[in-house]
């Protein structure tokens, strides 16, 4: 059971915006920024958003962060087939004193 | 460009201790501006926290690395740098099957808050 909740699907068609959610508490998001990693199948984690909304050199503007009180939002737009992955939210815990990750959503481009 | 590597055994037998190194490229472990982290990933499940360490700590309580591990796996670990050799490390002992899990090491940028860099994994199976 994750500290940090995330629906386990979610899916969408080429060209659409696709968003995901991640639910908290005040002892994590409440509290500290939200990252967010993409997990390509057999593949480590990418650095998508960092400090809730910022995008490392290289990700496109396609994807963007957001995140009010304690839970966040992963928007993608413009959805292509190279982005079917799976995408993990994740912060500090203040009770765990130590990073924390959502349990992943699997994103199914149709 | 910065790299990492996870290198170490694939199989570990029940109650012995698992030993992973992390070498990295394109960066100085002994940057103060990194952590640098262990997270594992069990099979078709999501990812696990299991620690950081910062080198070089404080001077006078951590000259060999501030080390911060999840409370859960805190009996169990142990982390180190080896400055000589760009590589921090990982070992956990008294592995049981629920430690089967794919490990990976990746870099904290403290202004970051996040791990921005990780290395491709290494599979490790705990079995006699």
């Amino acid at each position: 059971q994750s500290v940090l909740t995330q629906p386990p699907s979610a899916s969408g068609t080429p060209g659409q915006r696709v968003t995901i959610s991640c639910s908290g508490s005040g002892s994590n998001i409440g509290s500290s920024p939200v990252n967010w990693y993409q997990q390509l199948p057999g593949t480590a984690p990418t650095l998508l958003i960092y400090i809730d909304n910022q995008r490392p050199s290289g990700v496109p503007d396609r994807f963007s962060g957001s995140k009010s009180g304690t839970s966040a939002s992963l928007a993608i737009s413009g959805l292509q087939s190279e982005d079917e992955a799976d995408y993990y939210c994740a912060t500090w815990d203040e009770s765990l004193s130590g990073p924390v990750f959502g349990g992943g959503t699997q994103l199914t481009v149709l | 460009q910065l790299q990492l590597q996870e290198s170490g055994p694939g199989l570990v037998k029940p109650s012995e201790t698992l030993s992973l190194t992390c070498t990295v490229s394109g960066d100085s472990i002994a940057s103060t501006t990194n952590y640098w982290g262990w997270i594992r990933q069990s099979p078709g499940k999501g990812l696990e926290w299991i620690g950081n360490i910062n080198y070089p700590g404080s001077p006078y309580y951590n000259p060999s690395g501030s080390t911060y591990y999840n409370p859960s796996l805190k009996s169990r670990v142990t982390m180190s740098v080896d400055t000589s050799k760009n590589q921090f490390s990982l070992k956990l002992n008294s592995v049981t099957a629920a430690d089967t899990a794919v490990y990976f090491c990746a870099r904290r940028p403290i202004d970051w808050r996040a791990f921005d860099m990780w290395g491709p994994g290494t599979m490790v199976t705990v079995s006699s």
